[in-house]
């Protein structure tokens, strides 16, 4: 099973500003990575898969990059709509995984 | 557009059972696999169980399997999770979202999910 981490586990970050989250594999899955957005009481959302393709309606502030072990969600400047939990997974392989997710809320 | 629609969750007894069903409209069913996703109460994202539109290939995570079962109803375009044995850890919202299996494929629709509460 590969295992997801995610950093930081809270993001404290002030409206306008720069949020850089980050994700590391256990071992290689090329690009089949994917970030979710979820807001409370809501379910998750995709945001990015393939690593840094965002899915449709997601506005450019957002954006992904990295392969292999490494990736990286940045969102440009916060929005009070994107506070919420970011949680990435890998679908490179069966079993599917998420990592523990990043809160970001508002500093 | 796509619609995902949980049902079937509420309170059970430890050792209970439930059949978890997720109705999906705007897309081909068959050309699809859809999954199950769990999340406990203030907790992070769990995959479950996944099968194919045409009901012949499964996978389980590995912590679930004999307790729990998915399956599907092409002709109602519906998924089940039969759940047994229930747990106080199963306690989640379970949420279904669309995929595919064959191929390196992201959850990209999903329900808004049915809460299982196991207790006495």
């Amino acid at each position: 099973e590969i295992v997801m981490t995610q950093s930081p586990a809270t993001l404290s970050v002030s409206p306008g500003e720069r949020a850089t989250l980050s994700c590391r594999a256990s071992q290689s899955i090329s690009s089949n990575l994917a970030w979710y957005q979820q807001k409370p009481g809501q379910a998750p959302s995709l945001l990015i898969y393939g690593a840094s393709t965002r899915a449709t309606g997601i506005p450019a502030r957002f954006s992904g990059s990295g392969s292999g072990t490494e990736f990286t969600l940045a969102i440009s400047s916060l929005q009070s709509e994107d506070f919420a939990v970011y949680y990435c997974q890998q679908y490179n392989s069966w079993p599917r995984t998420f990592g523990q997710g990043t809160e970001v809320e508002i500093k | 557009e796509v619609q995902l629609v949980e049902s079937g969750g509420g309170l059970v007894q430890p050792g209970g059972s439930l059949r978890l069903s997720c109705a999906a409209s705007g897309f081909t069913f068959t050309s699809y696999a859809m999954s199950w996703v769990r999340q406990a109460p203030g907790k992070g994202l769990e995959w479950v169980s996944v099968i194919t539109g045409d009901g012949k290939i499964t996978h389980y995570a590995d912590s679930l399997k004999g307790r729990f079962t998915i399956s599907s109803d092409n002709s109602k375009s519906t998924v089940y999770l039969q759940v047994n044995s229930l747990r106080a850890e199963d306690t989640a919202v379970y949420y279904c979202a669309k995929t595919l299996v064959l191929q390196p494929t992201p959850f990209d629709s999903w329900g808004q999910g049915t809460l299982v509460t196991v207790s006495s």
